[in-house]
């Protein structure tokens, strides 16, 4: 069972390339959402889907786009690398049942020169 | 806006001590709380749920508990091992919504 699993696990950009963060899990999870981790920060939310089709906004979803097409894939798309985007993104997947547990791919750690 | 603390910030022991981290919000009206490990370059594991009716869960020598009305949650962690050495989030998610809100952790490292 793999879980959740994202790639690339690195990958480095120059400022103004674009580039898509893949994500994708296996166990039917209705929800699923991307984070990125800053140092002193936290994680915080770019953007969540509730199911096929269905997407929001959380709380930095500025440069960023998704699309839900399908119930196993949450592709995170950066329209134009800033340096500011330089983190860790982690992807997560959770089901309306089993009292919306969390699970986390193992991150992409992103670097904008 | 829910806010999440984690105190202390870092925290070191050695190996074979009992301790005990400490998250609280803001905005008691969660849906549930989560506590996850995160080692260095690597992705966030759930070590305990707990729900919001719920007062306490238990995993091998974890054991976090919940107070809604006061807005804490405490990760005990029995007879500690160098192996624990990690970061430890907390995270919540307020009812309503299917987003985690999260601490910034605390970084724990047990000494031998």
């Amino acid at each position: 069972n793999a879980g959740v699993t994202q790639t690339p696990k690195f990958q480095v950009l120059k400022t103004g390339q674009s580039m898509t963060l893949q994500c994708a899990q296996d166990m039917n999870h209705e929800y699923m959402s991307w984070y990125r981790q800053d140092p002193g920060m936290g994680l915080r939310l770019i953007h969540y889907s509730v199911g096929a089709g269905i997407t929001d906004q959380g709380e930095v979803p500025n440069g960023y786009n998704v699309s839900r097409s399908t119930t196993e894939d949450f592709p995170l798309r950066l329209l134009s690398a800033a340096p500011s985007q330089t983190s860790v993104y982690f992807c997560a997947s959770s089901s309306r049942q089993d009292h919306t547990e969390a699970f986390f791919g193992q991150g992409t750690r992103l670097t904008v020169v | 806006k829910q806010e999440v603390t984690q105190i202390p910030a870092a925290l070191s022991v050695p190996e074979g001590e009992n301790l005990v981290l400490n998250c609280s919000f803001t905005d008691s009206a969660i849906y549930n709380l989560q506590w996850f490990r995160q080692d260095p370059g690597k992705g966030l594991t759930s070590l305990l749920l707990i729900q919001s009716s719920q007062r306490e869960q238990t995993s091998g020598r974890l054991n976090a508990s919940l107070d809604k009305s006061s807005g804490r949650s405490t990760l005990y962690i029995a007879a500690s091992q160098p192996g624990d050495s990690a970061t430890y989030l907390c995270a919540v998610m307020n009812t309503g919504f299917q987003k985690l809100v999260f601490g910034t952790g605390t970084r724990l490292l047990v000494s031998p």
